[in-house]
């Protein structure tokens, strides 16, 4: 079945420092990838679109310039947390859905962020 | 502003029992109804889905109620297995966009 690969899956880092997540289609093309943040015992809470080749349309609330997204291809998208600090910790999880309507999206690892 | 809610946060169950996991959702524009699955550390997997023109859909063990008039539905799990303890989301999206609003969650803990 699809299969979506997100990379890392655990970052420890110390506070300024920048960190970009991968999230990979691996068998097949996602015009339109999904990034989720999921704070412990919440929901996820949807934070961006990603589009290929164009802009990101990011929800109400998140900040663009801090969580930058690029789609470069029908297979990638990146999510950049910029200045990471510890409010940003969290667990971030990108979804793809296949192409068509009503399609179930394909959920990554998740990747498990902790700024000291 | 919590457009789709799962009032249970926990539920625990026996082997072998029926277990029954409720979603309201507020927004009428809802079309598609997706149930997810939820280990710990690791990203939701589809379950089952069901259409707003129907009112139930069926795969195997799992069957989906849907209530429109009342904005509900419910998922049944029979019968229960100890593997089908996870967290549950309902995920209603609408227009065929693929963006799904994910509800609160529930942990089911099926039990020997």
């Amino acid at each position: 079945g699809a299969v979506v690969s997100q990379h890392p899956s655990r970052v420890i880092c110390k506070s300024g420092t920048s960190v970009k997540i991968e999230c990979r289609s691996l068998d097949f093309q996602a015009t339109t990838m999904f990034w989720y943040r999921q704070f412990p015992k919440q929901s996820l809470m949807l934070m961006a679109t990603s589009n290929e080749g164009s802009k990101a349309t990011y929800e109400q609330g998140v900040e663009k310039d801090k969580f930058l997204i690029n789609h470069a291809s029908l297979t990638l998208s990146t999510l950049t947390v910029t200045s990471a600090h510890p409010e940003d910790s969290s667990f971030y999880i990108c979804s793809a859905p296949e192409e068509g309507r009503n399609q179930p999206q394909h959920f990554g690892d998740g990747t498990r962020l902790s700024i000291l | 502003d919590q457009q789709v809610k799962q009032n249970s946060p926990s539920l625990s169950v026996q082997e072998g029992r029926i277990s029954i996991l409720n979603c309201d959702y507020t927004n009428s524009m809802f079309d598609y109804f997706l149930w997810y699955k939820k280990y710990p550390a690791e990203g939701p997997t589809f379950l089952i889905s069901i259409s707003s023109i129907k009112d139930k859909n069926e795969d195997g063990r799992f069957t989906v109620f849907l209530n429109k008039s009342a904005k509900h539905l419910s998922l049944h799990i029979v019968p229960s297995q100890p593997g089908d303890s996870a967290v549950y989301f309902c995920a209603p999206q609408w227009g065929g966009g693929n963006k799904l609003t994910f509800g609160t969650g529930t942990q089911l803990k099926v039990e020997l």
